[in-house]
């Protein structure tokens, strides 16, 4: 098993631009979640979802969007990015109560 | 609301040493407790858990006992190595409704030979 992949790993982004960052489990879990981590803040939640086809957000949804049209695949979009969107993402995956999370993707905005 | 605090880091010890790291929490009813590890360049890993009042979790060495009445969850270890290296999140879950965790801000611990 792989558990929890991203990809990519790292990417650069001039301010505007969008992309898409892929998150797969391999575990048949119901539950996903897309964080983001910030010096000094912790992890701070997305949005997440309660199992294929929904969608819900967390605390820091504003500039993001995703979907959830596989139970094995969540995907977490920015449309236009900005310099604010510069982190760490991390994805992770649930069955109650441990989360398992992927290496994460670390996101440059210029 | 749920909150997480954390001592802040670094924490710098020498190999051997006895290793605290402070958690309490804020949190309506009884949450169940976690502390996550996080090694360089890599996700968080689950390193230990406790879902009630006096549970004891413990894991590789480490140990964090759930304190409900000091709203507490400190992580201990006897004896650090120098893999030990690495970031210690604190975090609560609720164990009604939606399982959100909730992290405390990170303390990173640095272990020198």
């Amino acid at each position: 098993n792989a558990g929890v992949t991203q990809t990519p790993k790292f990417r650069v982004l001039k301010t505007g631009q969008s992309m898409t960052l892929l998150c797969a489990q391999d575990m048949n879990h119901e539950y996903m979640y897309w964080y983001r981590q910030d010096p000094g803040m912790g992890l701070r939640l997305i949005h997440y979802s309660v199992g294929e086809g929904t969608t819900a957000k967390g605390e820091v949804p504003d500039g993001y969007n995703v979907s959830r049209l596989k139970k094995q695949n969540f995907l977490l979009g920015l449309e236009s990015a900005a310099p604010s969107q510069t982190s760490v993402y991390f994805c992770a995956s649930s069955v109650p109560p441990e989360q398992f999370f992927g290496p994460g993707t670390r996101l440059t905005v210029l | 609301g749920n909150s997480v605090t954390q001592m802040e880091g670094p924490v710098t010890l020498s190999e051997e040493a006895f290793l605290t790291i402070n958690c309490t929490y804020t949190a309506t009813g009884y949450p169940s407790l976690f502390w996550y590890v996080q090694y360089p360049g890599e996700g968080l890993q689950l390193l230990l858990k406790a879902t009630k009042a006096d549970d004891k979790g413990s894991n590789k060495g480490f140990e964090a006992t759930y304190r409900k009445e000091t709203t507490s969850f400190h992580l201990e270890k006897g004896s650090v190595q120098v893999s030990d290296s690495a970031v210690y999140f604190c975090a609560l879950r609720k164990n009604t409704g939606f399982q959100k965790l909730v992290f405390g801000t990170g303390t990173r611990l640095l272990v020198s030979p």
